[in-house]
């Protein structure tokens, strides 16, 4: 099983409307970090949440972190033609160094105008 | 706002053949990072390097590849014979202090073995 399984795989929304991703992770993490890659192109970062944080916005994003049920969600607001990408969770693992994040499988994000 | 620099965009190589990935990092960060992504896969971690010297690499990152930052600038990822599977999406990215905050990635090198 892999590290960061992120739903859906897929989708597509309207213009306006929220957009909503999950992330499951399976092991403990110092933080959990969100980043966007348009077609071919490199990643970004978004956000980061800390262990020990529950919530945190920046912007039009927010982002919770459930420890307990090793979860993440991102939420995009009043979704953009412009938000149009790949979104993917990676973990920072406790034992890992602090050297590597693990990536999820990634949503593809489609947002219509 | 600082950017992570990757040449080339695009390489092709024949099987067999050595290529070399170029990247220049954020000036005062510290570590640094090579990924790839095959089409439509994860993006998987190869290795990472800091204080010159790797700190930490996966299964993928075996005798055929290698990092090097040979001046204050740049860092380079090695991949001696090519094989048609290393054909993907390498990342360079560097932090200031590691995976306790975000990576700044640059934009890629699309290799393409033949």
């Amino acid at each position: 099983s892999q590290q960061g399984e992120e739903d859906p795989q897929a989708l597509s929304i309207q213009e306006g409307e929220n957009a909503t991703m999950n992330c499951s992770y399976k092991t403990s993490i110092n933080n959990l970090q969100w980043y966007r890659q348009n077609s071919g192109r490199g990643l970004v970062h978004l956000i980061l949440i800390r262990s020990n944080e529950r919530e945190k916005h920046s912007g039009r994003l927010r982002v919770t972190l459930d420890t307990s049920k090793k979860s993440s969600s991102l939420l995009i607001t009043a979704s953009r033609a412009a938000d149009t990408a790949s979104y993917f969770c990676a973990t920072d693992e406790v034992g890992g160094g602090g050297n590597k994040l693990t990536f999820g499988t990634g949503t593809q994000l489609k947002v219509e105008l | 706002e600082p950017e992570v620099t990757q040449t080339p965009s695009h390489q092709v190589t024949q099987m067999g053949q050595e290529v070399i990935l170029r990247c220049v990092p954020i000036s005062n960060h510290l570590y640094f990072y090579w990924y790839r992504q095959i089409l439509g896969q994860k993006v998987e971690f190869l290795v990472s390097f800091y204080n010159n010297e790797i700190s930490e690499k996966s299964e993928i990152f075996d005798d055929q590849f290698s990092v090097e930052r040979p001046d204050g600038s740049n860092f380079t990822l090695k991949i001696r014979s090519t094989k048609l599977e290393d054909s993907a999406m390498y990342f360079c990215a560097s932090t200031y202090q590691g995976a306790r905050y975000g990576y700044t990635f640059g934009s890629g090198t699309r290799l393409t073995v033949v």
